[in-house]
């Protein structure tokens, strides 16, 4: 079993829709949670972390994480097709080592 | 607005052949790292310098792979001899420090071995 488990997808919704990514992880130890964006063939973008438990919102995303589930989320509101990407969730701990899931791929269709 | 400077964007290079990449971080980011990314998997660590000092390295093939990071700035990953199993996307990053979250990406390089 891998330490972080994501769905590779891909998932695809309509635009507007309300998209929820999510990834699981089996470490007690990680700390930091990170969600970047890649679009094909560039780089990861870092969208949002956050520490520990709990909520943080930015524009059209919102991240959480339920460290009792072991269990993060990344929320996508007012889906556009410009969001269609792979979406990677990332931890740490206090190790500073990124632990990365596979990645799921969204599909934002007009 | 500052970027991760890679280069080249593409390479194919034959089994057996060296080759070697380039990364330029964010200007003032003392933590460097390489990442391995698979077609549809996420990018793996290879190796995480700070300034000029390897501080993991463990997921390193040492036999084949190399990195240095001479005067702490800009930073080399060489491959020798390349295998067919190397063909992947190297993707760079950098921190300020270890202990901040927010790591910047370079574009990669895409590598083919044929």
């Amino acid at each position: 079993q891998k330490e972080v488990e994501q769905d590779p997808g891909p998932l695809s919704v309509p635009e507007g829709a309300i998209v929820s990514l999510n990834c699981t992880y089996s470490n007690s130890a990680f700390q930091y949670f990170m969600w970047y964006r890649q679009y094909s063939r560039k780089g990861p973008e870092l969208l949002m972390y956050t520490y520990s438990s709990g909520n943080k919102e930015d524009g059209r995303f919102t991240a959480q994480v339920d460290k009792s589930s072991k269990y993060i989320s990344l929320f996508i509101r007012d889906s556009q097709p410009s969001d269609s990407a792979t979406y990677l969730c990332a931890m740490r701990g206090g190790s500073y080592i990124p632990t990365f899931g596979r990645g799921t791929s969204l599909i934002v269709h007009p | 607005e500052a970027e991760v400077a890679q280069s080249p964007r593409y390479k194919i290079t034959e089994k057996s052949q060296a080759v070697a990449f380039w990364c330029d971080p964010i200007s003032g980011h003392a933590t460097l790292y390489w990442y391995r990314q698979i077609l549809g998997q996420g990018p793996e660590l290879l190796v995480q310098f700070q300034d000029e000092s390897v501080v993991d390295d463990s997921q390193l093939p040492k036999d084949r792979f190399s990195a240095e990071r001479l005067k702490g700035v800009d930073s080399t990953l060489k491959i020798q001899p390349a295998e067919l199993g190397d063909s992947a996307m190297y993707l760079c990053a950098s921190s300020v420090d270890r202990g901040r979250t927010e790591a910047f990406f370079g574009q990669g390089t895409r590598l083919t071995v044929v």
